[in-house]
């Protein structure tokens, strides 16, 4: 199974900040890794794709970096709704598996 | 528009059984390919199960292996979960979603309590 640890597990950061939050998987996934956002009491949202690529809908201030066993999503500049978990996800091999998530909060 | 509803959810006692469904609406559902995830209380997301279009290719996670069995109708638009033998630690929000994860319902509390 692999495994992803995400770091960190929180994030303290104000609106308009910088978000950076990193992705390492116990062995290579390739590019096949997304993320995803959840706000409390809803389903997780797709923000990135394979490792760069944008879900429908998710703004430009979103991306996606890495390959092989590191990866990072950066948000460029906080907006209210940005502050929420933050989870990544491989579908490279089975069983797919989650990251244990970063939590994102106001600082 | 895309909706994935989830049901069949509730409080069931150790080792009994539950079947939870998945129905499908604004897309091609016979076209995707389609998961189980699911999320303890509190907890972060564990995916479940994956079927392919055609039902013909399953994977399971290890914790449910031989105790759960995914299956879909294509011409009802349906995907199921079969869930046996639960245990207190099945206790979760069952999401069903399209494995390329840009569908997903809202989900449906499994409480396995006695």
């Amino acid at each position: 199974e692999i495994v992803l640890t995400q770091s960190p597990a929180t994030l303290s950061l104000s609106p308009g900040e910088r978000a950076t939050l990193s992705c390492r998987a116990s062995q290579s996934v390739s590019r096949y890794l997304a993320w995803y956002r959840q706000k409390p009491g809803q389903a997780p949202r797709l923000l990135i794709y394979d490792t760069s690529n944008r879900a429908t809908g998710i703004p430009a201030r979103f991306s996606g970096s890495g390959s092989g066993t590191d990866f990072t999503l950066t948000i460029s500049s906080l907006e209210p709704e940005d502050f929420a978990v933050y989870y990544c996800h491989q579908r490279s091999g089975w069983p797919q598996t989650f990251g244990q998530g970063t939590k994102v909060e106001i600082k | 528009q895309v909706q994935l509803v989830e049901s069949g959810g509730g409080l069931v006692k150790p080792g009994g059984s539950l079947r939870l469904s998945c129905a499908a609406s604004g897309f091609t559902f016979s076209d995707y390919y389609m998961t189980w995830i699911r999320q303890a209380p509190g907890k972060g997301l564990e995916w479940v199960s994956y079927i392919s279009t055609s039902g013909s290719t399953i994977y399971y996670a290890d914790s449910v292996k031989g105790r759960f069995t995914i299956s879909r109708d294509n011409a009802k638009n349906s995907l199921y979960l079969q869930m046996n033998s639960l245990r207190a630690e099945d206790t979760a929000v069952y999401f069903c979603a399209n494995y390329e994860g840009d569908y997903w319902g809202q989900g449906t509390l499994v409480t396995v309590s006695s």
